[in-house]
């Protein structure tokens, strides 16, 4: 089990530029979760998906980021018209199960930097 | 919705004594409360876990006490060690709502 798979690890955009995250959570994990992490506001929740179902997104800035997540290992993160602001670790975790128990298996993150 | 409350942001104790962190929630219907553990340069682990039909759960040096009423909760590290220092979250979840709401983190530096 590989865990749950970020890219890129780093990146580095200018701003006004887009910038895209990807996710590949544990095989088998009904619920897909992105938070973002700063040393000022700790682990912010962003969105959770469960079956590939947007569930909630009330975290995320609407204007600029978008989430989706076409099929069961694969999700997606887009800031577009990013800031420096949005300078940022994007963690993606999985769970599995319903309910809202159990342990958050987090990736490695992406860290963003806007420029 | 849901927010949680922890503090200190910034922990220091001397090798061997305890660390106790303190988190507190809004919402009573949250029923679910993780504590988290990131090391430098690693993503976050689950280190315990308390629901609301417990008071008290301890796993080995790790102590998690609940208080509903209050709407409290607290992790103790008992005969902290060096390799106890790192960010801790705390988090509260509440039934029928998948999502986790943290803590903003409490860093914590064990001395020897």
């Amino acid at each position: 089990n590989a865990g749950v798979i970020q890219t890129p690890r780093h990146k580095v955009t200018g701003k006004g530029q887009e910038a895209t995250l990807w996710c590949e959570p544990i095989s088998g994990h009904s619920a897909v979760f992105w938070y973002r992490q700063t040393i000022v506001q700790g682990l912010e929740f962003l969105t959770y998906f469960r079956n590939q179902a947007p569930i909630d997104d009330s975290g995320m800035p609407k204007e600029r980021f978008s989430a989706q997540m076409p099929n069961q290992s694969h999700s997606t993160l887009k800031i577009q018209s990013t800031q420096p602001q949005d300078s940022a670790v994007y963690l993606c975790a999985s769970r599995q199960g319903w309910g809202n128990t159990g342990q958050l298996y987090f990736g490695e993150g992406s860290k963003l930097t806007v420029l | 919705g849901e927010q949680v409350e922890q503090l200190p942001s910034i922990l220091r104790v001397q090798e061997g004594s305890s660390a106790s962190i303190n988190c507190s929630y809004e919402d009573s219907a949250s029923n679910y409360f993780p504590w988290y553990k990131q090391e430098p340069g690693e993503n976050p682990k689950l280190i315990i876990d308390i629901r609301s039909n417990m008071e008290r759960k301890q796993i080995q040096e790790l102590i998690v006490l609940l208080d509903k009423k209050a709407k409290r909760f607290s992790l103790h590290i008992t005969d902290t060690q060096p390799g106890d220092s790192a960010m801790y979250f705390c988090a509260a979840s509440e039934e029928g709502n998948y999502k986790y709401v943290f803590g903003a983190g409490t860093r914590l530096k064990v001395i020897a």
